[in-house]
């Protein structure tokens, strides 16, 4: 097994426009976890799939921010309108059932809105 | 409200000595469970342990070691013998039933930095 892989690892955008990312879980695992990282922070939750159903939003996540898991695979995450505060490592972790198992971290991505 | 406090910021050690890191937990959740996980310099978050709330056994993996008391809501951890390899970002995190589906909630983190 690979492990969780995500793309693009660094990503420059200029304020206003929109990035996407993917994220490709250990190809096992049904839930899927979208954090964001601050420097000097824990990462934070953004939002959670099992399967191809995001069963939960945190309220980090704005309605600038969209999230799909399409098929119950890989997923991806939008930032529409991007803004500095934006700017930020943004991790994917996958896991198995049942609850409170842990999760594997993929490498991240970095972006940067200038 | 659930809670990590990790309330070590830094530190610094030379090599050899022993370093415990502390971590306290708040949840009202009789479920739950704790984990550490080590970012080093590349940045990928490694997962070390996970424990849950009914099992307050000790664990001991080579050079690590995890405490677990609920008396005091505390999951401490310690790396005995340090290396230079251990200079990372450590973080301790919860999972409680009552939270979210799973979510990690994480402390600030503990950096690490081990000396020659």
């Amino acid at each position: 097994d690979t492990g969780v892989s995500q793309d693009p690892r660094h990503k420059i955008t200029k304020r206003g426009q929109n990035v996407t990312f993917r994220c490709d879980p250990i190809s096992e695992h049904n839930r899927l976890y979208w954090y964001r990282q601050t420097l000097g922070q824990g990462p934070e939750f953004l939002t959670y799939f099992q399967n191809e159903a995001q069963l939960e939003k945190s309220r980090l996540l704005s309605d600038r921010f969209s999230a799909e898991r399409p098929k119950g695979s890989f997923s991806t995450l939008e930032i529409q309108r991007t803004e500095q505060g934006d700017s930020a490592m943004y991790l994917c972790a996958s896991s198995s059932s049942p609850l409170g198992y842990e999760q594997y971290f993929g490498p991240g991505t970095r972006l940067t809105v200038t | 409200a659930q809670k990590v406090t990790q309330a070590q910021t830094e530190i610094s050690v030379v090599e050899k000595e022993d370093v415990t890191l502390d971590c306290v937990y708040e949840t009202r959740d009789t479920t739950y469970y704790l984990f550490w996980y080590k970012q080093p310099p590349s940045g990928e978050l490694v997962f070390l342990i996970r424990r849950n709330s009914f099992d307050e056994q000790n664990e001991i993996s080579g050079r690590y070691s995890w405490n677990f008391q609920k008396s005091t809501s505390s999951f401490n951890f310690t790396i005995t013998a340090s290396q230079v390899v251990d200079s990372a970002v450590y973080f301790c995190a919860l999972s409680a039933k009552g939270g979210s589906q799973g979510n990690l909630i994480f402390g600030k983190g503990t950096k690490l930095s081990v000396k020659p």
